[in-house]
């Protein structure tokens, strides 16, 4: 079945504990992004990345990394999170221009 | 990418058609109009997508003006599933970053 996959989907952590949110898609696609989304603000891009090791920011890329040595993975990094990224989190891919395809979230809440 | 318009609430009564709007007054011309959906919190999933020409799939039609300043979703037979946010989005398939700018949506309820 064509997905994309995260993990975890929910996690609560301490403010300056880093952690790893996982995206993996199996479609072969070019396109992965992740996007973040809170009340009254909508879905907003964080990092998105066209290829293997050709990544960009998005709108709200402060305090987040993201890498991508393989095609179907693009893992978003929090250093050291903050309660203001508290957020309910979605990875992406898609073929180049092409409609997007969305995990199923991930809730992280920062102490 | 062009912004959009959305009344933000609407019923339906299940297995009637909903018809959901969406005005686009500055679309460029080589901007298309996409429909997304998200049910409660869950990850936002493609409907349908058209340039100018009106498009059918197994969930739902879209119907764009002639002038490509507003369009219209419809889901022929809605079912309480069918309740979601629905979000109407014009973009480029130009290099952008291809962020989809989501906006705030419409709020499907599906009654019995």
């Amino acid at each position: 079945e064509a997905q994309v996959t995260q993990n975890p989907r929910y996690l609560i952590t301490v403010t300056g504990k880093k952690l790893t949110v996982t995206c993996s898609q199996n479609m072969n696609h070019e396109y992965m992004s992740w996007y973040r989304q809170d009340p009254g603000l909508g879905l907003r891009q964080i990092y998105y990345s066209m290829n293997v090791e050709v990544t960009d920011k998005g709108d709200v890329p402060e305090g987040y990394k993201v890498s991508r040595k393989e095609k179907r993975n693009f893992p978003l990094i929090l250093e050291s999170p903050s309660p203001n990224q508290t957020s309910l989190y979605f990875c992406a891919s898609s073929r180049i221009g092409n409609e997007q395809f969305f995990g199923p979230g991930t809730r992280l809440t920062v102490l | 990418d062009a912004k959009t318009t959305q009344p933000p609430s609407m019923d339906c009564a299940e297995g009637r058609a909903a018809n959901l709007p969406c005005n686009h007054s500055t679309i460029s011309g080589n901007e298309y109009v996409y429909w997304y959906r998200q049910i409660h919190s869950q990850g936002p999933q493609y409907i349908i997508h058209g340039l100018k020409n009106n498009e059918t799939n197994e969930m739902a039609s879209l119907i764009i003006t002639e002038d490509r300043k507003s369009s219209t979703l419809i889901l022929p037979h809605a079912t309480l599933r069918d309740t979601a946010v629905y979000y109407c989005i014009v973009r480029t398939t130009s290099n952008s970053g291809y962020a989809l700018n989501f906006g705030k949506g419409t709020s499907l309820l599906v009654t019995p």
